[in-house]
Order: C-alpha cells, then sequence, then structure tokens
C-alpha cells in the first residue's frame, strides 16, 4: 500500500518557470491538501480539496493553482516561480472531517527557485 | 486566523529525561486535537487524535491529554530516547474543512 506519493522529491527552479507538483494517494481518501513547510512557520495550508471537482483556498494560496479530476491525484501548480516559494512542500489526504481521522502524508518536495 | 500555539519552540533533553510540551488552541468550536511526529527528512505521522475533554491517550513511553474547556494539550515523554528526537506538531479541528497546525516543538535527545 502506498499510501500518499508525492513527486518530485527535490526540485530546483529558475524564477519565472512553471512546474507541477504531483501528489497520489491510494486511499480513497475524499479529502486532500497542500502545505509549505519553511522555518519556524510550521505547517501552512495553500489549496485543498474535499474530493473530485472541488478546490477552495487555504491559507497561503498565492502563485499556486490546484486541480482535482480524479480522486487519487491533486497536482499543484507554480504558475511562475519566485523564490519566495522556496520551501517544503507536503501533500496529504484523509477521510472527510478530522473527528476520528488521521492525515496521511506524503515524503514531501523540497523545491529551490534561485 | 485561527491561532494553534506550541511550546517550547525547542527542548534538548539528555537520554533517560522525561520531558513534555504544551499545544494551546481555541476553546471555541473545537472538534479534535490531533499530535504528530516529524523526524528529519521524513513525513509527519500521526500520533493522537484527541476529541473529548480530559482525554488521555497513550503509544508506548509517548502520552497526551486534553483539556477542550482551557483550551490545551500536553505531549510527555518518558525516559527520552536519542531516537525521540523529532519535531512534534499539533493541530486543531474546529469542524471547517481545515486542519491548522502549530509550529512544532524541536526534540532533540542527546545521547
Amino acid at each position: 500500500n502506498a499510501g500518499v506519493t508525492q513527486t518530485p522529491k527535490f526540485q530546483v527552479l529558475k524564477t519565472g518557470q512553471s512546474m507541477t507538483l504531483q501528489c497520489a494517494q491510494d486511499m480513497n481518501h475524499e479529502y486532500m491538501s497542500w502545505y509549505r513547510q519553511d522555518p519556524g512557520m510550521g505547517l501552512r495550508l495553500i489549496h485543498y480539496s474535499v474530493g473530485a471537482g472541488i478546490t477552495d483556498q487555504g491559507e497561503v494560496p498565492n502563485g499556486y493553482n490546484v486541480s482535482r479530476s480524479t480522486t487519487e491525484d491533486f497536482p499543484l501548480r507554480l504558475l511562475s516561480a519566485a523564490p519566495s516559494q522556496t520551501s517544503v512542500y507536503f501533500c496529504a489526504s484523509s477521510n472527510p472531517g478530522f473527528m476520528n481521522t488521521e492525515a496521511f502524508f506524503g515524503q514531501g518536495t523540497r523545491l529551490t527557485v534561485v | 486566523i485561527l491561532n494553534v500555539e506550541q511550546s517550547p519552540q525547542s527542548l534538548h533533553v539528555q537520554e533517560g529525561d522525561s520531558t513534555n510540551f504544551t499545544c494551546s488552541f481555541p476553546s471555541s468550536n473545537f472538534y479534535a486535537l490531533h499530535w504528530y511526529r516529524w523526524e528529519t527528512a521524513k513525513s509527519p505521522e500521526a500520533l493522537f487524535v484527541m476529541t473529548l475533554n480530559g482525554d488521555e491517550k497513550k503509544k508506548g513511553r509517548i502520552s497526551a491529554t486534553l483539556n477542550t474547556k482551557e483550551g490545551y494539550s500536553y505531549l510527555y515523554i518518558k525516559g527520552s530516547q536519542p531516537e525521540d528526537s523529532a519535531t512534534y506538531l499539533c493541530a486543531f479541528w474546529g469542524g471547517s474543512e481545515k486542519l491548522v497546525f502549530g509550529k512544532g516543538t524541536k526534540l532533540t535527545v542527546n545521547p
């Protein structure tokens, strides 16, 4: 059982380039989300989705797009990379509601924008 | 914006010491409080999901308590070992579609 799979694990981009971070889960979870982790800032929510075809903004959505065409996949697109987007990105999935269910995280993508 | 605070930010203890740290969260609209363990270069993994006031959960040498009326949870580690070194995150769920994380407590256990 793979759980949550993120690719790539590492990426270096030049300012202005675009790229897509991939996230896939095989647990049939309705809820998926993207976080970024910066030193001293904890995990901050970028975008989330409560099901296929539904996405919404989190705390820090600017500069990022998401789509959810299937239950399994939730890619994160950087439209025009900026140095401020240098961060570690985590994708997570869970069953709806967090009352009795935990979030499952991918291994993370370390992105550097130069 | 919901405020979830963790203290201390970092902690250094000797092997064998017992330690604890705190997560503070809003006492209104409480649904659940999560604790995650996050080792360097790995992904966060859930330790506990707590929902009831007065709840106490235990996993090996790690335990957690919950006070929803005053808005805090404690995480305890008994007899710390070097492999306990990690960042411990708490996350608050207030019934919305978002899980709100604290900034974490980084624990280093020296052999």
